[in-house]
């Protein structure tokens, strides 16, 4: 069985400042690993990925997250955060035939 | 051309009801997707088909029937509509590799009122 945390329900940040969204995940086989953000009233688009390679995996929007297998986390971070990052975060596991999605990260971008 | 579309966008109802959401994916995906969002923002999947046959049923009231005509379309029957069907409602397709399914691409939401 697979499963995903996501630490922070809500992670608010001024504009400019650099963010961590935090993901662990469990699992007893190799999985693929995503990050999703969802802006208002739409559905949900790709960030990044981390499939295999390189743990540090560089995504849209100037994300990037870091794979880190000993812990089994994989932590979504922006160096500089704008107002329109403001959305919801998923991170989410992929087996064969199944993604399990977190609960999700409110991110609020205050000017 | 939109890669995931899925209609009606709203979709408000009585209780009692029964009705359909259809969903359609240009990509040439062989695996297709529903899943419901809560008010909570909370993300279930539902079911996943993949060339047309069903893999996951996860625990949804048998009240929810997709069907799947062809590997581009997904459509999800509900009947006898109850309050607490009430969500957004999104559908999603993915290709399937030898070891896991690749990123999903989404539609964009059907939100269902039942009243």
């Amino acid at each position: 069985a697979q499963s995903v945390t996501q630490l922070d329900s809500q992670v608010p940040v001024f504009e400019e400042a650099p963010v961590e969204l935090r993901c662990n995940y469990s699992s007893s086989v190799s999985v693929y690993l995503f990050w999703y953000v969802q802006y208002p009233n739409q559905g949900l688009q790709l960030l990044l990925k981390y499939l295999s390679g390189s743990t540090l995996v560089k995504g849209i929007n100037g994300f990037e997250a870091e794979f880190n297998k000993s812990q089994t986390s994989f932590h979504l971070r922006k160096p500089s955060v704008h107002i329109s990052d403001t959305a919801e975060y998923f991170c989410a596991v992929s087996q064969r035939g199944k993604s399990t999605f977190g609960d999700g990260t409110t991110l609020t971008v205050k000017p | 051309d939109t890669a995931v579309s899925q209609t009606p966008k709203y979709l408000v109802t009585q209780m009692g009801n029964d009705k359909s959401i259809k969903c359609e994916q240009n990509l040439g995906h062989d695996t297709m997707y529903w899943y419901k969002q809560d008010s909570k923002k909370f993300l279930k999947i539902m079911f996943s088909y993949n060339n047309k046959e069903l893999i996951i049923n996860e625990t949804v009231p048998n009240r929810f029937s997709p069907k799947s005509p062809d590997k581009a379309h997904l459509n999800l029957h509900i009947n006898s509509l109850e309050l607490g069907d009430s969500a957004v409602y999104f559908c999603a397709s993915s290709q399937e590799s030898a070891t896991g399914a690749g990123e999903a691409f989404f539609g964009q939401g059907t939100r269902l009122t039942v009243v």
